[in-house]
């Protein structure tokens, strides 16, 4: 049964700073990755999809990695703004053949002005 | 486009009651999912649609549960009877199949179950 986890739960860092999510999952057999944005009282917005075969996807300030060997899939962002502060989720689909995915349980980012 | 719509925003009812949560996709768009979100679980997809036929509803909790699409621009989430339990955020989401795969989130239904 395929498991997400991200860590650390929350983050409270200064503006500036460049920062790394971090998300996990057990199997390996994935068909791709998506990181989410959510903020408060919202619905989720989509940010960076990476497909099983690609290594790393880019929007702007942020920078996706995946190494699906290990089962492990980072955001990077970089010069964090307080407009960044929000919870974030990482999601797996978890076939070609279905559109199920399995979602961590988020990562709450505050970054302070 | 409005982007996906949801209704109700709030609704507070008691153990026992029926409730019905609403939603409209974005016009074109021929996936819809239903999903809920608590802290303890975090969100959890409940059944998705294709094309208005549901394609999986694994994660239906229980029979208490059913949704419905009767065409491509409304889709219901029914709760009878409801439980304390069931209190959460139900979120639906649509999207086109492409190589995107992106999905469009409506704002949410918080469900309170006294």
């Amino acid at each position: 049964k395929q498991e997400v986890t991200q860590i650390p739960a929350a983050l409270s860092v200064p503006e500036g700073e460049n920062l790394v999510l971090n998300c996990s999952f057990t199997d390996s057999a994935i068909y791709n990755l998506q990181w989410f944005r959510q903020d408060p009282g919202k619905g989720l917005t989509s940010l960076l999809l990476i497909q099983s075969s690609q290594r790393e996807q880019t929007s702007g300030r942020l920078n996706a990695s995946l190494d699906k060997s290990s089962g492990r899939s980072t955001l990077y962002i970089a010069a964090s703004q307080p407009g960044d502060s929000a919870t974030y989720l990482c999601a797996v689909r978890v076939g070609s053949g279905t559109y199920k995915y399995i979602f961590g349980t988020g990562t709450r980012l505050k970054v302070l002005a | 486009d409005a982007g996906v719509i949801q209704s109700p925003r709030h609704e507070v009812t008691e153990m026992g009651q029926e409730v019905t949560l609403r939603c409209k996709p974005i016009s074109g768009h021929d996936y819809l999912f239903w999903y809920r979100q608590t802290m303890m679980r975090g969100l959890e997809l409940l059944i998705y649609f294709n094309n208005n036929v549901p394609i999986d509803d694994s994660g239906m909790p229980e029979d208490r549960f059913s949704a419905k699409m009767p065409n491509a621009s409304f889709s219901t989430l029914k709760i009878q009877p409801s439980e304390p339990r069931d209190s959460a955020v139900y979120f639906c989401a649509s999207s086109f199949r492409d190589e995107t795969d992106t999905q469009y989130f409506g704002p949410g239904t918080r469900l309170t179950v006294l």
